[in-house]
């Protein structure tokens, strides 16, 4: 059974731009989950989505948006991106409210 | 709101040695607790959770941990550790009920020597 898959795994981009990054989930799971992940701030909750829908989120500004598709694939968008939006971006699935998350290898982002 | 206190940031210990990687929480509400680890330029790996049930939960790699609910506490515990779990351990937090996100800890860095 093929895992979390996330891409792209690395990326550069420069102040200003703006950044998709996918996630695919585990077959049959239906909400996906994003975090961050940097040195300063730890982990933190971006949003989560089921069934197309944003169930949760995070305090992250507008910037970050992200959606997710019916075959529950997700997306997360970052637009004007910050200096300090260099991070690790881990996606995780589950089946539904088991609260049992399984994460990606991540998206590691950097900005210059 | 929930949170979690990991207070070592770092663990040294040698090979074959016994372990205890210390977390706590604060909650208002019923939780769910669990362990992730990571390794370099990895995602995070589930070792173990606590939903309900047995206090004493069994993870993979030969870990394990102890819910103690007065003491607000969520300790790992490994008996003898290898030099394959120098790793990053995080303990995370959740509301037991509907779509919670995870709270997570800042991490304890186990640096495992021969």
């Amino acid at each position: 059974k093929a895992g979390v898959t996330q891409t792209p795994r690395y990326l550069i981009k420069t102040r200003g731009q703006q950044v998709t990054l996918s996630c695919s989930p585990i077959s049959g799971h239906r909400s996906v989950s994003w975090y961050q992940q940097t040195p300063g701030q730890g982990l933190q909750f971006l949003f989560e989505y089921f069934s197309e829908t944003q169930r949760n989120k995070g305090n992250f500004p507008g910037r970050f948006s992200g959606r997710q598709f019916s075959n529950s694939r997700s997306e997360m968008n970052v637009s004007t991106l910050e200096l300090g939006d260099s991070a690790l971006y881990l996606c995780a699935s589950r089946l539904g409210q088991a609260n049992v998350l399984t994460f990606g290898a991540g998206s590691r982002l950097t900005v210059l | 709101a929930q949170s979690v206190t990991q207070l070592d940031s770092q663990v040294p210990v040698f090979e074959e040695a016994p372990v205890e990687l210390r977390c706590n929480y604060s909650s208002s509400v019923s939780v769910y607790l669990f362990w992730y680890v990571q390794y370099p330029n990895q995602g995070l790996q589930l070792l173990l959770k606590y939903l309900s049930g047995s206090t004493l939960v069994k993870g993979i790699n030969g870990f394990e941990a102890e819910f103690n609910k007065s003491q607000t506490s969520f300790h790992l515990r490994k008996p003898s550790v290898h030099i394959s779990d120098t790793a990053e351990y995080f303990c995370a937090v959740s509301e037991a009920a509907g779509f919670q996100k995870l709270v997570f800890g800042t991490g304890t860095r186990l640096l495992v020597s021969p």
